[in-house]
């Protein structure tokens, strides 16, 4: 079966660095998304890796390695708005998305 | 770029009436569409994909005479949630995906959602 794994919920300080880790095994693979979905809002797209590395936009950062079926989100220099779900997302050989459960981010003064 | 519009962004309406939302990309064209539903604090649930001109591709366990799908053109598609129940009240959002515009082609682009309650 297809499975994206994503820590339910973390924690983390205002002005501090955290990283939302992703694993996935899907079949295919045709790039991994993130998303940002704040409460009773709609996701809206962060990034988008389909090659191995690190992939920099401002204060976010997404890597991807696809040997190890693994990505990370990280954000920096936290800020109380930074508080929502990070969704992580593959997208398969059909070219359908399949999407983690989320990672609920809550940033502490 | 990459402007998903959506409407109405709330409704709230009577069992058994049925409501009519539409998804637009605004500054791009949209081949392929997506209609999702999300109950609160959980996570977003795939009803159904369609690309323009052609019917609509439902998940499992989403009735198509239900959730009527249409996606007449690049930059519209419309959900009509026929004969709505109390139990359809939820978040529908719709995302788009396109490949001009300057958009990246397997990009997913949001719509701000519409919350539906059934009364």
């Amino acid at each position: 079966g297809q499975n994206i794994d994503q820590p339910t919920e973390m924690t983390a300080t205002e002005g501090a660095i955290v990283q939302i880790n992703c694993t996935y095994q899907t079949s295919g693979f045709n790039g991994l998304f993130w998303y940002q979905q704040h409460a009773g809002e709609a996701p809206t797209f962060l990034s988008y890796n389909v090659l191995d590395g690190l992939e920099e936009k401002g204060r976010f950062s997404s890597f991807l390695s696809r040997s190890k079926g693994y990505s990370y989100l990280l954000l920096k220099e936290l800020q109380m708005k930074d508080s929502a779900s990070y969704l992580c997302a593959v997208m398969d050989s059909n070219y359908q998305l399949i999407w983690g459960a989320g990672t609920k981010l809550i940033i502490k003064p | 770029g990459a402007v998903v519009s959506q409407h109405p962004s709330w409704v709230i309406c009577k069992s058994g009436t049925s409501v009519k939302i539409e998804c637009r990309s605004l500054d791009f064209q949209a081949t392929t569409m997506f209609w999702y539903r999300q109950f609160p604090k959980q996570s977003l649930m795939l009803m159904a994909t369609s690309n323009e001109g052609s019917k609509a591709t439902y998940e499992q366990g989403v009735e198509k005479d239900k959730f009527l799908i249409n996606h007449a053109s690049l930059t519209l598609s419309t959900l009509t949630v026929t004969s709505a129940h109390p139990e359809d009240s939820s978040f529908y959002i719709c995302s788009a995906r396109g490949l001009s515009g300057g958009v990246t082609a397997e990009t997913q682009y949001f719509g701000p959602g519409t919350r539906l309650l059934v009364l």
